[in-house]
Formats: C-alpha cells, sequence, structure tokens
C-alpha cells in the first residue's frame, strides 16, 4: 500500500504564500498530483509532477524531489476563495491513484 | 481537457434497495476507470479498478458482492450498491485516466444517502 503524509490544516492571511508539504512512500512511481476539493464537491486538477523540480501555474507552484519522496505545494497571493481541502495523491506502478488525507487551508482577511 | 461525466449527482435511497451510478468518459476512451468512496472530512478512499471487458480488482476489505462494477465499454463504467445500508451512505466519485494521461479526471460524484 501507500504511505501518503500531510498536514491536516493551515491557515494564513488573504495575500500570503502558504506551503503545503506533502511526503510519501509507494511501490513504484508514477507521477505526482496536487488537487482542490471544496466541501461536497469533486477534487478538481491543480498540478501533476513525475519529474524533479519545480513547475509553476499562475499563483500555484509544485515542487517535487523523488529521492527524498517529498513534494510541496506552494499557494501564493492567497484569496479567500482558496479556502479548501488540498489533496496530495501518488499513481504507483500499477497506475493506481492513492490519496493523502488533505490539508484543510483556511484564508483570513 | 478531458470530461467525465458521473450520474446521478445526489440519490436517496431505501435501506435494502440498490443503487447504480454511471461514469462516463466523454471524449476520450478509458480502458480503465477508478472508483472512490469519500466519509465526511475523510480524504478519497479507492475502491476498485474497473477494466474494460474483465472483471474489477478490489482494494482490501471492499466487498465484491456488494459494490459491482461493470465497464463494459470504453466510455461507461458502473457502480451498482447492492442491498444498500445507511452506513453506505457515502460520496462516491469515479474518474479515469492512465499511463497516456497526465491528469486523472473525475466525474462530479454521487452524494447516497440511505435511509
Amino acid at each position: 500500500g501507500q504511505n501518503i503524509d500531510q498536514p491536516t490544516e493551515m491557515t494564513a492571511t488573504e495575500g500570503a504564500i502558504v506551503q503545503i508539504n506533502c511526503t510519501y512512500q509507494t511501490s513504484g512511481f508514477n507521477g505526482l498530483f496536487w488537487y482542490q476539493q471544496h466541501a461536497g464537491e469533486a477534487p478538481t486538477f491543480l498540478s501533476y509532477n513525475v519529474l524533479d523540480g519545480l513547475e509553476e501555474k499562475g499563483r500555484f507552484s509544485s515542487f517535487l524531489s523523488r529521492s527524498k519522496g517529498y513534494s510541496y505545494l506552494l499557494l501564493k497571493e492567497l484569496q479567500m476563495k482558496d479556502s479548501a481541502s488540498y489533496l496530495c495523491a501518488v499513481r504507483d506502478g500499477d497506475y493506481k491513484l492513492s490519496f493523502g488525507a488533505g490539508t484543510t487551508v483556511t484564508v483570513r482577511a | 481537457g478531458a470530461v467525465v461525466s458521473q450520474h446521478p449527482s445526489r440519490v436517496i435511497c431505501k435501506s435494502g434497495t440498490s443503487v447504480k451510478i454511471e461514469c462516463r468518459s466523454l471524449d476520450f476512451q478509458a480502458t480503465t476507470m477508478f472508483w472512490y468512496r469519500q466519509f465526511p472530512k475523510q480524504s478519497l478512499m479507492l475502491m476498485a479498478t474497473s477494466n474494460e471487458g474483465s472483471k474489477a480488482t478490489y482494494e482490501q476489505g471492499v466487498e465484491k458482492d456488494k459494490f459491482l462494477i461493470n465497464h463494459a465499454s470504453l466510455t461507461l463504467s458502473t457502480l451498482t450498491v447492492t442491498s444498500a445500508h445507511p452506513e453506505d451512505s457515502s460520496f462516491y466519485i469515479c474518474s479515469a485516466g492512465g499511463a497516456s494521461v497526465t491528469e486523472a479526471f473525475f466525474g462530479q460524484g454521487t452524494r447516497l444517502t440511505v435511509v
């Protein structure tokens, strides 16, 4: 099975930056995903990393280090609408996607 | 991007009845689809992997006779919750994607309430 760890909750101020860390242990590796999920809705795709390094997409960036089994999602210029749960997910050697428990981010004015 | 459509979005059923949830890939062929279940304030838990033209692969602890999966075509997978009980009330989500795509596409999810 997979072991994916991320913090349970984080709080930040509007306009600030928040970094959500994710560590993982998997049997085989075929990519790491970050999703945003609002309560009662399906997850929406944010980013995908399969090689080491930083992927930047607007206000969101994601970093991967395969040797360390580590990733982070960086949210810049936080907005109130960014308050949501952020899920780290790893695709293993069988192309199954396993999810971490999610990090609830609360953005305060 | 690719679209996965899931239906119904909400369903309420009586205890003991069966409910079928459909998951369709609208603009691509999905040889593999995944079914997840999510309880309140918890993450998505993989229930089973649905393979077109063959039997589904269930995760440990998931009853295959209770959660029937059919993947008869490259664009449709169905999950049937048989003899539903209140503890089956949950958010069920399907996804599609594989080696040839860089992201897994999710359906809108189905909120099942068993009364």
